[in-house]
C-alpha cells in the first residue's frame, strides 16, 4: 500500500522564480494538505484541498497558490520566490472528516539562493 | 488564535530512562491534541491522539493524557531506547466546524536523543 509521496525531494531555485511540487495522495484517501515547516520550526499549515477546491487556508500570501486533480493528487505552486521560502514543504493526506488522523509524505526540501 | 507550546529541547537522556515532553495549549472550545514524531530524513508519522478531555493516547510504550483543566497534554514513555531518538511534535486541531477545522497547529518540536 503506497504511501504518499512526493515530487521532487530537493530542489534549488533563484529568487523570483517560480516552482511547483508534487504530491500523491495515499491510497483511498481523497483530502491533501500542504504544509511549509522551516529548519528547526513546526510544519505551518499552507492549505488544503477536497473535491478540487481549496477548503481552508492558512496565513500564507497569495504567491502560495495549489490544484488538486480529479485522482485527488496535488501540486503547491510558489511563485516569485524570496529567500525566506526555503524549507521542507510537507503533503499530507486524509480521509475528509475533520478528525481523520494525516499520513505525511516525506516531504520537498526547497532551497532557494 | 489556538496555538501549542512545547518545551524546548534537545533532551538528552540514556537508555531506559524516564521520559517527559511537556505540552500545553490555548484553545477555544474542545481542540483535539496529537503527538507526531519526525525521524531524520523523513516526513511525521502520528504517534498517538486524544479527542477529548481526559482521554489517553498511547503508542509503542508512549502515552498522554488530555487534561483541559490544565490545558496539557504530556508526552511520557517509561523507558526509552535508542531508536526513540527523533523530533517530537505536539499539535492541536481546533473544534470542527465548517471553515476551520482541518488545520494541524504544531508546536516547534523537541528533539531526543538517546544514548546507549
Amino acid at each position: 500500500d503506497a504511501g504518499v509521496t512526493q515530487s521532487p525531494t530537493h530542489l534549488i531555485k533563484t529568487r523570483g522564480q517560480q516552482v511547483t511540487l508534487r504530491c500523491s495522495p495515499k491510497s483511498g484517501h481523497d483530502t491533501v494538505s500542504w504544509y511549509q515547516q522551516a529548519l528547526g520550526q513546526g510544519p505551518q499549515f499552507i492549505f488544503q484541498y477536497y473535491e478540487e477546491e481549496e477548503r481552508q487556508r492558512g496565513n500564507f500570501p497569495d504567491r502560495f497558490s495549489g490544484h488538486q486533480f480529479p485522482n485527488y493528487s496535488s501540486e503547491l505552486n510558489v511563485n516569485a520566490l524570496l529567500l525566506g521560502d526555503s524549507a521542507l514543504y510537507l503533503c499530507a493526506s486524509s480521509l475528509p472528516e475533520g478528525a481523520s488522523p494525516l499520513h505525511f509524505g516525506n516531504g520537498t526540501r526547497l532551497t532557494v539562493t | 488564535g489556538d496555538s501549542v507550546t512545547q518545551m524546548e529541547g534537545p533532551v538528552t537522556l540514556s537508555e531506559e530512562a524516564f521520559l517527559t515532553i511537556n505540552c500545553t495549549y490555548t484553545a477555544t472550545g474542545y481542540p483535539s491534541l496529537f503527538w507526531y514524531v519526525q525521524y531524520p530524513g523523513e516526513g511525521l508519522q502520528l504517534l498517538l491522539k486524544a479527542t477529548k478531555a481526559d482521554d489517553k493516547g498511547s503508542n509503542k510504550g508512549f502515552e498522554a493524557t488530555y487534561r483541559k483543566e490544565t490545558t496539557s497534554f504530556h508526552l511520557e514513555k517509561g523507558s526509552v531506547q535508542v531508536s526513540d531518538s527523533a523530533v517530537y511534535f505536539c499539535a492541536l486541531r481546533s473544534s470542527t466546524n465548517s471553515n476551520s477545522g482541518y488545520a494541524l497547529n504544531f508546536g516547534k518540536g523537541t528533539s531526543l536523543l538517546v544514548t546507549p
